[in-house]
């Protein structure tokens, strides 16, 4: 099953605007992995945050972490074409990974509108 | 730096056959991990190697196997080929363990078993 779930599916929004897609996890996590998917840069690293951190930056992402709630947040300001790509959250169990490795969401599809 | 490449990019095989696939890790780095990508199941974790020994294991069955050399490079082989084995196969490799650290993905085998 899958540990992470992202919300929306998907997402369209007019370039320049801010998108925000979500996160959520069922067990305890030693980090959550933001990447991004799109046919021609292939699956991209964009932010790791640790489970005793609450907000990181990168640019024009801003990823929030709220252990209590599981949940976490990825926010991409002022965006652009190039952003357009599926968005996927991805965590490591506390328990050191083991058995389950790394974790994928389903991930949210964004489209830029120009 | 050169990123992670995979070969072969595509390959199609019928039911029973076996496939190897192969992945070269960014120079320096000592962990390579496998995924399976699908659109039913999306991104699952298959394997991970460090220093030529599998560290952590996702849920799969034996007939997924993989190994790594002493330069870092990875080998993954799938035996007794099923319908279902059909999907897009992504290695990542990363200076140190795969799961608390940033992962550099290849571009990925897509293999069609018939």
């Amino acid at each position: 099953s899958q540990q992470g779930e992202e919300d929306p599916q998907a997402l369209s929004i007019q370039e320049g605007e801010n998108a925000t897609m979500n996160c959520s996890y069922k067990t305890s996590i030693n980090n959550l992995q933001w990447y991004r998917q799109n046919s021609g840069r292939g699956l991209v690293h964009l932010i790791l945050i640790r489970s005793n951190e609450r907000e990181k930056h990168s640019g024009r992402l801003r990823v929030t972490l709220d252990t209590s709630k599981k949940s976490s947040s990825l926010l991409i300001t002022a965006s652009r074409a190039a952003d357009t790509a599926s968005y996927f959250c991805a965590t490591v169990l506390n328990s050191g990974g083991g058995a389950d490795g790394l974790t994928f969401g389903k991930g949210t599809h964004l489209i830029i509108q120009p | 730096k050169a990123g992670v490449t995979q070969t072969p990019r595509y390959l199609i095989k019928t039911r029973g056959q076996q496939v190897t696939l192969s992945c070269s890790p960014i120079s320096g780095h000592r962990s390579v991990s496998w995924y399976q990508q699908t659109p039913g199941q999306g991104l699952q974790f298959l394997f991970e190697y460090f220093s030529e020994t599998q560290r952590n294991k996702g849920n799969f069955p034996g007939r997924f196997s993989g190994r790594q050399f002493s330069n870092s490079r990875s080998e993954m082989n799938v035996s007794t080929l099923e319908l279902g084995d059909s999907a897009l196969y992504l290695c990542a490799s990363s200076l140190e363990q795969a799961l608390y650290n940033e992962q550099f993905f290849g571009p990925g085998t897509r293999l069609t078993v018939l």
